[in-house]
């Protein structure tokens, strides 16, 4: 159960959009709706930001939003903001068990 | 509101087996839907999910772990717990208790360090 295949770091301007993808297979998010993101800042748990592929927990801006295409799901941070900075991983159901992506590191300029 | 806590040893030598016991409080175990979830994490690494438990006694595990890993739930005291054998330096790792709806970890405790050494 190889983790989903995340680029390791993308950054961006602050008020820019970056874009997180996260590819698998068709026997993970390729199969199901139940992907979700997360924010981790240094030394602190990790935080929901997206579930069910599309939808935020309440108190998650909508500057971030989730979609999926294939064996492939993203994740958009829109108006980048300085607090963005962290590392966001990506979450799929596979059947009998969960699996991550190995984790993008944003950096805001 | 939600709470988690993680307790158990810090330091293990290999061979050991790892026992971690995650409190909940603020909500029941025993809530319909929701599976706990043990999630770990080695140092400057990524997330691994272990496995989870419904308050049932039903059990998901990840598949590479499967043979080495045991988690229980005891509703009388709103727990549940995990037991990791035949510890290695591997193993080393902040480990998360978490609540989990649809495969989607959405509350988390703050983690606990376990570090095998000899």
């Amino acid at each position: 159960q190889s983790a989903l295949t995340q680029p390791r770091s993308v950054s961006g301007s602050p008020g820019q959009s970056v874009t997180i993808s996260c590819t698998g297979t068709s026997t993970d998010v390729g199969r199901y709706i139940y992907v979700s993101w997360y924010q981790q800042h240094p030394g602190k748990a990790p935080k929901l930001m997206i579930y069910e592929v599309t939808k935020r927990p309440s108190g998650v801006p909508d500057r971030f939003s989730g979609s999926k295409s294939g064996n492939t799901a993203s994740l958009t941070i829109s108006g980048l903001q300085g607090d963005d900075e962290a590392d966001y991983y990506c979450c799929s159901h596979a059947g009998t068990y969960v699996i991550f992506g190995g984790g993008t590191k944003v950096t805001v300029l | 509101q939600l709470q988690l806590q993680e307790s158990g040893p810090g330091l293990l030598k290999p061979s050991e087996t790892l026992s971690l016991t995650c409190t909940v409080s603020g909500g029941s175990i025993s809530s319909d839907s929701y599976y706990w979830a043990w999630i770990r994490q080695p140092p400057g690494k990524g997330l691994e999910w272990i496995g989870s438990i419904y308050y049932s006694g039903t059990t998901y595990y990840r598949p590479s772990l499967k043979s080495r890993v045991t988690i229980s739930v005891d509703t009388s005291k709103n727990q549940f717990s995990l037991k990791v054998s035949s510890v290695t330096a591997a193993d080393t790792a902040v480990y998360y208790c978490a609540r989990e709806l649809r495969s989607a970890p959405g509350d988390w405790g703050r983690g606990t360090l376990v570090t095998v050494s000899s």
